[in-house]
């Protein structure tokens, strides 16, 4: 049973720095792509940032990019989002999804339960 | 890529037929997907490649459509389909959703 399960999130400063990161099991975890999208309070869902099956490409939106890294570690199961220069628009729950086919980007099954990060002062 | 969904919100009754409707600003061959998401609750894909039903889905939910233009359909909706629905493209990066569509009871 495919299973993630997302950790990191919390209240930070406008400007500071922080890691979230999705514990994954119940599936061949170097074999998917893994993605992070996010859902302001009351809001649609947005697309953040996806990294490849062995961690050599990544893509972001452009309200991230140069400022959020996405990394992975198939030794450990585990997907990460490095988030620096936070600002209050960055408030969000953020979920970590799994490529729904291998070596191949494609469609998101399952998503985690999400990570709650706030940005304010 | 934008992505268009109408209507963004539909009230209906218990056994109704309900079609959403999704439009990509381009050809995004048939690589979309349709998710449901409840309050409180991460989304649950329903749909991908635009028409395939993803397993332990009901079967009332259908999808179609190729290019720019994609539709959901439920074909008689049951109380636990009350929920929101996104569509997302997922032939070239960022994958974009649409807005979504809250389905509501009348």
């Amino acid at each position: 049973q495919v299973h993630l399960v997302e950790f990191g999130g919390g209240v930070v400063q406008p400007g500071r720095s922080l890691r979230v990161s999705c514990a994954a099991s119940g599936f061949i975890f170097s074999r998917y792509g893994m993605q992070w999208v996010r859902q302001a309070p009351g809001k649609g869902l947005e697309w953040v940032a996806v990294v490849s099956h062995d961690g050599t490409v990544q893509y972001y939106a452009d309200s991230v990019k140069g400022r959020f890294t996405i990394s992975r570690d198939n030794s450990k199961n585990t997907v990460s989002l490095q988030m620096n220069s936070l600002r209050a628009e960055d408030t969000a729950m953020y979920y970590c999804a799994k490529e729904r086919d291998e070596y191949s980007s494609s469609s998101l099954d399952p998503w985690g339960q999400g990570t709650l990060v706030t940005v304010s002062s | 890529i934008q992505m268009t969904q109408s209507p963004s919100s539909v009230s209906a009754s218990v056994g109704d037929r309900v079609t959403i409707t999704c439009r990509a600003t381009q050809g995004i061959n048939s690589r979309l997907a349709w998710y449901q998401q409840k309050p409180g609750k991460a989304p649950n894909l329903l749909i991908y490649a635009a028409s395939s039903l993803q397993s332990g889905v009901p079967s009332r939910f259908s999808g179609s459509g190729s290019g720019t233009d994609f539709t959901l359909t439920i074909s008689s909706l049951q109380p636990e389909d009350f929920a929101t629905y996104y569509c997302q493209q997922a032939n070239s990066f960022p994958h974009t959703f649409g807005q979504g569509t809250r389905l509501e009871i009348k």
